[in-house]
């Protein structure tokens, strides 16, 4: 298993321009989020995804957008990029339901984003 | 609303001394609360939750609802100890809730 997978690693924008960060998992996980994590403010959930074609919102949504159109796919994508959206993004997974597995969240390895 | 608390960004110990990394939680039913890590130029990943009752390398956390804490205790730090550690709260008792993240606490292991 590749187990969660994000492109690309680095990215490097101007304000005003449009990307989609991709993220996908072979673990037919349930549940997806995407993160980010900014020094001193630690993760903060942007949007997460209960299912396929599920999804709601986070604690820092503005300026995202997300839909889930497959199971193994969650794509984050910004609409019109900005220097407060330089970060780190971290898309994540885990089974739902009960169980000590579940609820585990799998990371990838991160977006490195620098809006200018 | 559901909240965590890391009061300490940064916590800086000898090897060989005990370590405490404190985690206080607010959530109106039966949270379920982790203990995530992030090794330097590695990805997040679990180290425990409360709900296994386990020791992971050396590490144990126990929760207390009446104090709404879940702090991460080793008795000996060592100097691979050193990353940053965040605690993560979920509603344990509705399948689906979104993982809740402190700010983080970085731990230098120093010899």
């Amino acid at each position: 298993n590749a187990g969660v997978t994000q492109t690309p690693k680095f990215q490097v924008l101007k304000t005003g321009q449009s990307m989609t960060l991709q993220c996908a998992q072979d673990m037919n996980h349930e549940y997806m989020s995407w993160y980010r994590q900014d020094p001193g403010m630690g993760l903060r959930l942007i949007h997460y995804s209960v299912g396929a074609g599920i999804t709601d919102q986070g604690e820092v949504p503005n300026g995202y957008n997300v839909s889930r159109s497959t199971t193994e796919d969650f794509p984050l994508r910004l609409l019109s990029a900005a220097p407060s959206q330089t970060s780190v993004y971290f898309c994540a997974s885990s089974y739902l339901g009960g169980g000590p597995s579940t609820d585990t969240q799998y990371f990838g390895p991160g977006t490195r984003l620098t809006v200018l | 609303a559901q909240r965590v608390t890391q009061p300490e960004k940064l916590l800086s110990v000898f090897k060989g001394a005990p370590v405490e990394l404190k985690c206080n939680y607010s959530y109106s039913g039966s949270p379920e609360l982790f203990w995530y890590v992030q090794y330097s130029r590695q990805r997040l990943q679990l180290l425990l939750r409360h709900i296994s009752r386990e020791s992971i390398k050396g590490f144990t956390a126990d929760l207390n609802k009446g104090e709404t804490s879940f702090h991460l205790k080793k008795p000996f730090a060592q100097e691979e100890d050193s990353a940053m550690y965040y605690c993560a709260l979920s509603g344990g008792d509705q399948a689906g809730t979104a993982l809740i993240f402190g700010k983080g606490t970085t731990l230098s292991v120093s010899s």
